[in-house]
């Protein structure tokens, strides 16, 4: 069981728009930042947020972040069949058992 | 553009130790973190450590009793050592650089713990 907690599954038509959430707690969302990873079928995690919001270059605007308390919210508008993929959160845990924690991952369907 | 590569044996017995170096190109590696995280088939992401260039090392609990990580700046390389592996332990090993987020991640490489 993860310790940032997911829906395992959302899906969305093209074009349309998607949030995946992230759920944690003081320990690691509430006092980190949030970052966000997608994982094309086959291929290795790529950083698509960073820093609860911020996107690396060559990310386009359709993908946005946003953390509230212990919670981030990772949203895709204007759905793409290649947007297919699973995402993950990820942050610092700064509790006892330290280290940093991923989400269990949520697969995206574009319909 | 930073480049990262992993390599390593690809089958490894149960009970052995399971050894995976990264090659850093594009870039220095000093100065900066650099962690290992695997992905059992069909399941989530679990980090397994980092260490940063001057040798300082940060590991999953859940794993820390039988990982080390290490680092070759001469080479542009950290590696992992991961002992008395299972079955469980099969997976793609992936590295990794950043600190607050992973900003690069090498292709991964599969490794299968089976006699």
């Amino acid at each position: 069981q993860s310790v940032l907690t997911q829906p395992p599954s959302v899906s969305a038509a093209p074009g349309q728009k998607v949030t995946i959430s992230c759920s944690g707690s003081s320990s690691n969302i509430g006092n980190n930042y949030v970052s966000w990873y997608q994982q094309l079928p086959g291929t290795a995690p790529k950083l698509l947020i960073y820093e609860n919001n911020k996107r690396p270059s060559g990310i386009p605007d359709r993908f946005s972040g946003s953390k509230s308390g212990t919670s981030a919210t990772l949203g895709i508008t204007g759905l793409q069949t290649g947007d297919e993929a699973d995402y993950y959160c990820g942050t610092w845990d700064s509790s006892l058992s330290a280290g940093w924690v991923f989400g269990g991952g949520t697969k995206l369907t574009v319909l | 553009q930073v480049q990262l590569q992993e390599s390593g044996p690809g089958l490894v017995k149960p009970s052995e130790t399971l050894s995976l170096t990264c090659t850093v190109s594009g870039g220095s590696i000093s100065s900066y973190y650099w962690s290992w995280i695997r992905q059992p088939a069909g399941k989530g992401l679990e980090w397994i450590g980092r260490i940063y260039t001057s040798g300082s090392t940060n590991y999953n609990p859940s794993l820390k009793s039988r990982v080390t990580m290490s680092v070759d700046t001469s080479k542009n390389q950290f590696s992992l050592k991961l002992s008395s592996v299972t079955a469980a332990d099969t997976a793609v090993y992936y590295c990794a650089s950043g600190a607050g987020y992973f900003q690069h991640w090498g292709q991964g490489t599969l490794v299968t713990v089976s006699s």
